[in-house]
């Protein structure tokens, strides 16, 4: 079965840095765009980034880009997320998630459980 | 962008009845990218419709979608107890991805 299992979260000062990974079996990593999503304690969902199956594509949200990078090593079937200067509006559980197709524009079917980041001093 | 706003905030409904949640989007949004999902506390979201209208797989039937343009609509035709928790519309035919602020639908 599909598995997402997501790594990496903690605790960071604000303007540190950190790098999420997600692990991913039970299908052809390769073939799938990859999403992160996350969602502040007691929030609402908020998209964050998404990449192509081969990696060549990748779209940001505002709020994030140019502080995030979304990359992944189809060799490992991972996914990653590294973070940079990161704000305490940034805390949040981060999910990594997978389309229901293999296209660009599919609706999440999969997604891990999360890895919390926090970001405080 | 384009933002999704959701309502109510909160539906207070009793078990057995019938649940309508609104999602009107900023722009057009093409009914093959609009989904919803639902989440339950301490859990992920779980994917119940996308393409507008249509379940995922494992979905009741209780559960349709239906909509176009910039107003969609997810009716929840018999409450049944797992079925209180919150609901998010997205749409996922433009970049930025984005999410509605979310429903929840709480037992009356």
């Amino acid at each position: 079965q599909v598995q997402l299992v997501e790594s990496g979260g903690g605790v960071v000062q604000p303007g540190g840095s950190l790098r999420l990974s997600c692990g991913a079996s039970g299908f052809t990593f390769n073939t799938f765009t990859i999403h992160w999503v996350r969602q502040a304690p007691g929030k609402g969902l908020e998209w964050v980034a998404v990449i192509s199956s081969d990696g060549s594509n990748k779209h940001y949200a505002d709020s994030v880009k140019g502080r995030f990078t979304i990359s992944r090593d189809n060799s490992k079937n991972t996914l990653y997320l590294e973070m940079t200067n990161l704000g305490t509006e940034d805390t949040a559980l981060y999910f990594c998630a997978r389309g229901l197709s293999t296209g660009w524009y599919s609706a999440v079917q999969y997604w891990g459980q999360g890895t919390l980041v926090t970001v405080s001093s | 962008e384009i933002v999704l706003t959701q309502s109510p905030g909160t539906l207070s409904v009793s078990p057995g009845e019938r649940a309508t949640l609104s999602c009107k989007t900023s722009q057009n949004v093409y009914t093959t990218y609009l989904a919803w999902y639902q989440q339950r506390p301490g859990q992920a979201p779980r994917l119940l419709i996308y393409g507008t209208s249509s379940r995922a797989t494992g979905i009741p039937d209780r559960f349709s979608g239906s909509g176009s343009g910039t107003d969609f609509t997810l009716t929840i035709s018999r409450l049944e107890p797992e079925d209180f928790a919150v609901y998010f519309c997205q749409q996922y035919g433009t970049s930025p991805w984005t999410f509605g602020q979310g429903t929840k639908v709480e037992i009356k």
